[in-house]
């Protein structure tokens, strides 16, 4: 089974400021899709990013960015210019491409602290 | 993005009731839905997948018997609790399954907070 490890429990950061929370999964396929998901206090699941592991081309949506090194099997976020809405709980997530009917598998999450 | 209710969105029940939760994707077909847990603060784990027209498939350590599942139709998938223990309290969330191969999102609904008496 595929696992997905966020060693960073808690991150701070102060407004205006750039960010990474880092993350590292174990899988022996070779097609697959990660994602960043974040979770604001009212426990609402959003979707931040996504990465096909067939592209190299590293995923943006905005102020959010990844670092996705394949042969690593690493896959950080980076958030720039953080916002006070930024602070959250923010799941990394791994997802196989052979069985579309795969749930998401989940690493445990980072909490997002953002100061003024 | 698509959308995904959940209802109730909170419950209290006393212990060695049932309690159903719904989840519906309100503008989309979902063949397949997920049911999660997640205690706090911790992560989402896998409790099942809903296909529409077939029986639900478990994650292992997961009763069938005391989550039951039923996918009806193709916008709405029921979890119920059956005969509830203060152990079920939790936070459940599902998603819906949109799309197919690399255009494939999963969209979540809001979750529903259980707590058992």
């Amino acid at each position: 089974a595929q696992t997905v490890t966020q060693s960073q429990p808690e991150m701070s950061v102060q407004e205006a400021e750039t960010v990474t929370l880092s993350c590292t999964y174990d899988t022996s396929e070779s097609d697959y899709y990660l994602f960043w998901y974040k979770q604001p206090p009212s426990r609402q699941m959003i979707l931040v990013i996504r990465q096909e592991a067939y592209k190299q081309q590293n995923a943006t949506e905005n102020r959010f960015s990844v670092n996705f090194q394949k042969a690593a099997k690493s896959f950080s976020l980076k958030i720039s210019d953080s916002q006070l809405g930024d602070a959250a709980m923010y799941f990394c997530a791994y997802r196989s491409a052979w069985n579309s009917g795969y749930a998401l598998n989940f690493g445990k999450g980072t909490s997002l602290l953002v100061t003024p | 993005g698509a959308v995904v209710s959940q209802h109730p969105s909170r419950v209290i029940c006393k212990s060695g009731t049932s309690v159903k939760i719904e989840c519906r994707s309100l503008d989309f077909q979902a063949t397949t839905m997920f049911w999660y847990r997640q205690f706090p603060k911790q992560s989402l784990m896998l409790m099942a997948t809903s296909n529409e027209g077939s029986k639900a498939t478990y994650e292992q350590g997961v009763e069938k018997d005391k989550f039951l599942i039923n996918h009806a139709s193709l916008t709405l998938s029921t979890l119920t609790v059956t005969s509830a223990h203060p152990e079920d309290s939790s936070f459940y969330i599902c998603s819906a399954r949109e799309g197919k191969g690399h255009q494939e999102t999963q969209y979540f609904g809001p979750g529903t907070r259980l707590l058992v008496l």
